[in-house]
């Protein structure tokens, strides 16, 4: 199985401030399409995960562009330009190149 | 809109089988575009994948509960099912249901996305005597 590993796991920041997410993966994320299929997902208190990024960059539907996600082969980011109180939450990584899939064990935004 | 709703008993006992199902509604299951998934979550931890089925039948489990694990799928009524047999209190857990969008078909090739858009509320399942 690919391991994801988060780092953080905590990132405790001020309204307006940046926040940087780190997600690295035990073997290359790149499919035999040539491909990368790494997603990140806002897990907000109470609520199912939410789909933000798919692909490494790509922006879902209705995810403000505040939100951007860069990487490649084993080494990914996800980039908060300004954090919002409604960013509080956690955030994980998903690989879908190989079978199973598999998760980071999150990392925790909130609030300082 | 597509949406996933979760249903099932909410208590099970040890060495029982937990049974849950997802209804599909907004949309057609039987859409070659989309793997059906379950995905939990213990009480204050990460997610764990726990398979998918696919509107043929076809399937695939994760190894690490693969000889616990069955899923299905009712096209007519539009429903993808768990099972997952020998249960103990390690698999107490929120249980979700989560459509995974393989790919779009275009004119020119087909484009492969596998991302999980649309989850359930999730349903909580504890496994106690």
């Amino acid at each position: 199985d690919i391991v994801m590993t988060q780092t953080p796991l905590s990132s405790p920041v001020t309204l307006g401030q940046p926040a940087s997410l780190s997600c690295r993966s035990s073997q290359s994320l790149v499919h035999s399409d040539g491909y990368t299929y790494l997603s990140w997902l806002q897990q907000r208190p109470g609520q199912p995960p939410r789909l933000l990024i798919y692909k490494v960059s790509n922006r879902f539907s209705g995810v403000p562009d505040r939100i951007s996600g860069s990487g490649a082969g084993t080494d990914f980011t996800l980039k908060i330009s300004r954090v919002e109180a409604e960013d509080v939450g956690v955030y994980y990584c998903m690989q879908a190149s190989q079978f199973p899939r598999t998760f980071g064990q999150g990392t925790k935004v909130e609030i300082k | 809109q597509v949406q996933l709703q979760e249903s099932g008993p909410g208590l099970v006992k040890p060495s029982q089988t937990l049974s849950l199902t997802c209804t599909v509604s907004g949309g057609s299951i039987s859409s070659g575009e989309y793997y059906w998934s379950w995905i939990r979550q213990p009480p204050g931890k990460g997610l764990e994948w726990i398979g998918y089925i696919y509107y043929s039948g076809s399937f695939y489990y994760n190894p690490s509960l693969k000889s616990r694990v069955a899923i299905s799928v009712d096209t007519s009524r539009n429903q993808f099912s768990l099972r997952l047999s020998s249960v103990t209190a390690a698999d107490t857990a929120m249980y979700y249901c989560a459509r995974e969008n393989v790919l779009e078909r275009t004119h020119i090739a087909p484009t492969y996305y596998f991302y999980m858009d649309v989850w359930g509320k999730g349903t909580t399942v504890t496994v106690s005597s």
